[in-house]
């Protein structure tokens, strides 16, 4: 089946610096999303990217899909102490499949 | 936009009891909807999913079972836990009416098996 090798697990960072992760896929992907999920909470959707090449932001966040669709990368500018959490990437199939494929999750701590 | 309740937000049970965990959907109608398991915190995999009422899929051989006997109801189920079915349940529904993927969460049931 599909898997997605999310890097890297774990990150420590202090207030104000920016954060970089990326996901790789075996195949190819039609949408790739990336979620947040604060402890003891379902994830919520941060960004979703629908189109080879397409770099999307939203706020401090910035994605990007890969050119050959078998990656994505998440940026995160000035951390905040509230962007703590678990971050994945999860791709799509698209048509008829039905499934989201999860990456094992990025746990971001940020020192203030 | 759509509301996923899910309940019980958490449960404690013995090993070779059964479970019974709900969620229900509002604001949409006829959705896929989706059981993903979150184990230790990290990784979500998924359990079923049903794209109607009495259709179910089911992702991973186990003890769990899922029904779907409403078009916004969908339970997760099993007649006798193990320890290792502990972990933070999660039900999900698409989060518009096009098949791109987006998903939307509820809040998560977290079953702790003892």
């Amino acid at each position: 089946g599909q898997q997605l090798n999310q890097s890297p697990q774990s990150m420590f960072i202090q207030e104000g610096e920016d954060v970089s992760m990326n996901c790789t896929s075996s195949s190819i992907f039609n949408t790739w999303l990336w979620y947040k999920q604060d402890p003891g909470e379902g994830p919520v959707l941060l960004i979703a990217l629908y189109k080879a090449g397409e770099l999307t932001s939203n706020g401090r966040l910035t994605a990007q899909f890969g050119i050959t669709r078998k990656d994505s990368f998440l940026n995160i500018s000035a951390s905040i102490p509230s962007d703590v959490g678990i971050y994945f990437c999860a791709g799509h199939g698209g048509g008829s499949n039905y499934k989201l494929t999860f990456g094992k999750g990025t746990l971001l701590t940020v020192n203030p | 936009s759509q509301t996923i309740h899910q309940w019980p937000a958490t449960l404690v049970q013995p090993v070779g009891s059964p479970l019974s965990l709900e969620c229900t959907v509002e604001g949409t109608s006829n959705p896929n909807l989706y059981w993903y398991r979150q184990a230790a915190g990290r990784g979500l995999q998924l359990l079923f999913y049903s794209v109607g009422i009495g259709q179910i899929s089911s992702e991973v051989p186990q003890n769990l079972s899922a029904s779907r006997p409403q078009d916004r109801q969908f339970i997760l189920s099993s007649k006798k836990l193990l320890l290792s079915d502990s972990g933070f349940y999660l039900c999900a529904c698409p989060a518009s009416g096009a098949n791109t993927g987006e998903l939307f969460f509820g809040e998560g049931s977290r079953l702790t098996v003892l």
